[in-house]
């Protein structure tokens, strides 16, 4: 049972532009949702997160919505840099914020180019 | 940001043979420290949960006999994976909470098993 799901497997998009990535969820429950950019081979390094007490939260050119009726989240950057080609994955955890169980998403490889 | 250390960042090893990886909070106490596995191009699943000083608790369909946990310091947590098959080739990956703050997680840089 995938609880996260990240739908697009991959998205491509011109240096400059903005970057839209989506994330559902299943499980009500959540209550704490992160995204994280992993490069091949190397662990996932955190970018930004929410809590469900919000629906929006900006970190520089990373802005994640999060629409809980819909129990859909989103990341958005903006402009795109060609160093922002990662896979990203969205992640949902409870009880805790970043220091419980994480749930994660399948991942979206997004391509950013010049 | 804190640091969190895997050793070795890739193993190749035979058939039935066990692989112990380390993983390490450099700059913080973790009291608490997770171990993921990824298989090519699917999602990071969480395989155990360790806190320092007690059992492991693992997820469901993951074999706590297979994959021995030991989080024996604050700083260390090892993961061996006993007579191994080359289905549990995979990208091994830890992470650990920062007893100092409430919401920091930070996750190693993984290792790569393979087996022959």
């Amino acid at each position: 049972d995938q609880q996260v799901k990240q739908n697009s497997p991959s998205l491509s998009v011109q240096e400059g532009r903005i970057s839209i990535l989506n994330c559902d969820y299943t499980n009500s429950m959540f209550d704490y949702f992160l995204w994280y950019k992993k490069y091949p081979a190397e662990g996932p390094t955190f970018l930004i997160s929410i809590s469900s007490i919000k629906d929006k939260n900006e970190d520089g050119r990373f802005t994640v919505f999060l629409n809980k009726s819909a129990k859909h989240l989103s990341l958005h950057i903006v402009p795109s840099q060609p160093g922002d080609s990662a896979v990203y994955f969205c992640a949902a955890t409870f009880g805790s914020g970043n220091t419980g169980k994480l749930i994660f998403g399948q991942g979206t490889t997004l391509q950013v180019k010049p | 940001g804190a640091v969190v250390s895997q050793h070795p960042s890739w193993v190749i090893c035979k058939s039935g043979t066990s692989v112990k990886i380390e993983c390490r909070s450099l700059d913080f106490q973790a009291t608490t420290m997770f171990w993921y596995r990824q298989f090519p191009k699917q999602s990071l699943m969480l395989m155990a949960t360790s806190n320092e000083g007690s059992k492991a608790t693992y997820e469901q369909g993951v074999e706590k006999d297979k994959f021995l946990i030991n989080h024996a310091s604050l700083t260390l947590s090892t993961l061996t994976v006993t007579s191994a098959h080359p289905e549990d080739s995979s990208f091994y990956i830890c992470s650990a909470r920062d007893g100092s703050h409430t919401d920091t997680q930070y996750f190693g840089p993984g290792t790569r098993l393979t087996v022959l």
